[in-house]
């Protein structure tokens, strides 16, 4: 059973383009979450999802990021028009149920030049 | 704020010494989890506690919650230089985890 995947592992972009992380949760697990790291602090939630609907999005910022985890296909971060401070670890994980043990998979790094 | 904190923020210690690293939080939770993350990696799960829990055991790890005190501690028995990490306890409210952070261990060998 495959743990949570991310891709990409490392993504690098100029200030003003457009970031898309990808998540899949592992087998099973319908319940997504993305955590934001920046370098020596713990991680920080940005937002939770279920299938087609987001549960909680109450740590993404208001403005450029926005995320989706459709019925088919891996949960998407996206982050529109970068700036250098967006530039961090994002993790996803995943749980097969509310409340469960979340999983984490390996992160991308972002980095905004 | 921070809902956990742990305590110390480093810590290093010689191989086969035990490691005991704590954290508080403030507000209630459903559960409490502890994770490990090398440097530069993802986080991995080490064990979960539930509020109705004081103790659980896995392998040389061991973890007390204490919902009065709002604290908990994770004790690593019989380090060795690969539990080299940063350790992070996550309260868990269901929806989201809400990390501290996080204890740096060193295992000097």
């Amino acid at each position: 059973n495959a743990g949570v995947m991310q891709n990409p592992r490392h993504l690098v972009r100029r200030r003003g383009q457009e970031a898309r992380l990808r998540c899949s949760p592992m087998k099973g697990h319908s319940h997504v979450y993305w955590y934001r790291q920046l370098p020596e602090e713990g991680l920080k939630f940005m937002v939770y999802l279920q299938k087609e609907n987001i549960i909680d999005e109450s740590g993404m910022p208001k403005e450029r990021f926005s995320a989706e985890f459709p019925k088919e296909g891996p949960s998407i971060l996206r982050i529109q028009q970068v700036v250098r401070g967006d530039s961090a670890a994002y993790f996803c994980a995943s749980s097969p149920v509310w409340g469960d043990t979340q999983y984490f998979g390996p992160g991308t790094r972002l980095t905004v030049l | 704020s921070q809902q956990g904190e742990e305590d110390p923020q480093a810590l290093s210690i010689q191989e086969g010494e035990n490691a005991t690293m704590n954290c508080s939080y403030k507000t209630s939770i459903n559960n409490l989890q502890w994770y490990r993350q090398n440097s530069g990696r993802g986080l991995v799960h080490l064990i979960l506690i539930r509020s109705n829990e004081r103790e659980k055991h896995s392998g040389r790890l061991r973890v007390t919650l204490d919902t009065s005190k709002k604290s908990s501690s994770l004790l690593i028995t019989a380090s060795r230089a690969a539990d080299t990490a940063s350790y992070f306890c996550a309260t868990d409210n269901s929806r989201q985890l809400t990390f501290g952070s996080g204890t740096q261990l060193t295992v000097l060998p």
